[in-house]
């Protein structure tokens, strides 16, 4: 079962308008939201994050929102460019062990149309 | 400040054998995590090593084995290969101690079993 869901495999967007990515959980323990960004033959790398007690974080061009009683967050991109395509994951934790192992949604993979 | 180095970028082994794969932290991290990423999928969690130690494991069977070494570097062990652990092995490093650490990632080793 996937705790972690990512339910649009895909995105297409035009340059300058906003890209809006979502995510949904079904843990009510996570607690740290992430959102990774991915480019061809590169791991993951780390965009933005946010903690349950918040329910918005900014960026500069990337805000993340969190909606707990829905267990759904997302992320904005404003302005998206054509560099921002990639593709993106939706990330999520709980303190285990004394330590946080995000678990991973499959992804959406933006396309920013020039 | 160098990231989170793995290697080999790529690697091409025969069902039933065995693989070893390796990866050194980024600068000042001191626990590192290994996670499978399956075609269209997103990272699994294998396990993390900290102090020298294995501290969690994910839902992995025994094949799969690692070791952290004094100088934190770290390596992944898989025996008895099969088809289906073809996949990109993913590193990624973060700081103990820390509430709600965020794990960065290295470039991933490419695996195909054939």
């Amino acid at each position: 079962d996937q705790q972690v869901k990512q339910n649009s495999p895909s995105l297409s967007v035009q340059e300058g308008r906003i890209s809006i990515l979502n995510c949904d959980y079904t843990n009510s323990m996570f607690d740290y939201f992430l959102w990774y960004k991915k480019y061809p033959a590169e791991g993951p790398t780390f965009l933005i994050s946010i903690s349950s007690i918040k329910d918005k974080n900014e960026d500069g061009r990337f805000t993340v929102f969190l909606n707990k009683s829905a267990k759904h967050l997302s992320l904005h991109i404003v302005p998206s460019q054509p560099g921002d395509s990639a593709v993106y994951f939706c990330a999520a934790s709980a303190a285990s062990g004394g330590s946080y192992i995000p678990t991973f949604g499959r992804g959406t993979s933006l396309i920013v149309h020039p | 400040d160098a990231g989170v180095t793995q290697s080999p970028t790529h690697l091409i082994k025969t069902r039933g054998q065995q693989v070893t794969l390796r990866c050194s932290p980024k600068s000042g991290h001191d626990t590192v995590s290994w996670y499978q990423q399956a075609l269209g999928q997103g990272p699994q969690f294998i396990f993390q090593y900290y102090e020298e130690e294995e501290r969690q494991r994910g839902n992995f069977p025994d094949r799969f084995s690692g070791h952290q070494f004094p100088n934190y570097s770290s390596e992944l062990n898989v025996n008895a290969l099969l088809l289906g652990d073809s996949a990109l092995y993913l590193c990624a490093s973060s700081l103990a101690g820390r509430a709600q650490e965020t794990q960065y990632f290295g470039p991933g080793t490419r695996l195909l079993v054939l």
